[in-house]
């Protein structure tokens, strides 16, 4: 069935350096991948998404990267802050409502 | 602020008890949805309306009951749930309904006990 892998489950950062969190996607036909940040007892917030004809996009601080061939995606957070900290869920789909959301990666910032 | 509204925040029900969880958007969005999450989990979909009609069941057990009043509203009725089904209800919308790929929005869930 459609599965997301995401790598790793934890981080751990200096402040100001850069995070990578990766996914891998199973299904060929999964065009759309959004990141949501959830920090501790709040809702999962949308921060970033990519679709399938594009290979990479940046918001500020935040870029995502598309390998279709591959079927990776990654998170990249530079100049990291401690209001970073927070768990972060890929996610994929394909053309329907449903998101097949990744385990999580528990990302730590430390002043 | 959250564009999603839920009620109640917090809800503690014994196994017999009948409840609902609600949820409100005034975005224009006409697609609804409610998701499971447990702790340390990503959010697990449940069901999906789409223009006021159900378009996804993710095989719910029937004491989850979903209804769509309106394209702002959205509830889960809960009846003779059990203690497995302790966790974060999320409700999320987006902005077409049948249109694929739409960002989804979340609100700030309601955490359930089951006693």
């Amino acid at each position: 069935g459609e599965n997301v892998e995401q790598h790793p489950s934890t981080l751990s950062v200096q402040e100001g350096d850069s995070a990578v969190i990766k996914c891998t996607y199973s299904d060929s036909a999964s065009n759309y991948f959004p990141w949501y940040k959830q920090e501790l007892g709040k809702r999962p917030q949308l921060i970033i998404d990519i679709r399938s004809n594009v290979g990479e996009k940046k918001d500020q601080r935040i870029a995502v990267t598309l390998n279709k061939t591959a079927k990776h995606f990654s998170l990249h957070i530079t100049e990291t802050q401690p209001e970073d900290s927070a768990v972060y869920f890929c996610a994929a789909s394909r053309n329907t409502d449903k998101l097949i959301f990744g385990t999580g990666t528990r990302l730590q910032v430390f002043p | 602020d959250t564009e999603v509204t839920q009620t109640p925040k917090h809800l503690v029900m014994g196994m017999t008890n009948k409840k609902s969880l609600k949820c409100e958007q005034h975005m224009g969005h006409r697609a609804m949805y409610w998701y499971k999450q447990k702790a340390k989990k990503p959010p697990e979909l449940m069901f999906v309306y789409s223009y006021e009609k159900l378009s996804i069941n993710e095989s719910v057990p029937s004491r989850f009951s979903p209804e769509c009043p309106n394209s702002s509203l959205l509830n889960l009725h809960l009846h003779a749930l059990q203690p497995e089904d302790s966790a974060l209800y999320l409700c999320a919308s987006s902005q077409e309904g049948g249109q694929p790929n739409q960002p989804q929005h979340f609100g700030d869930g309601t955490r359930l006990s089951i006693l």
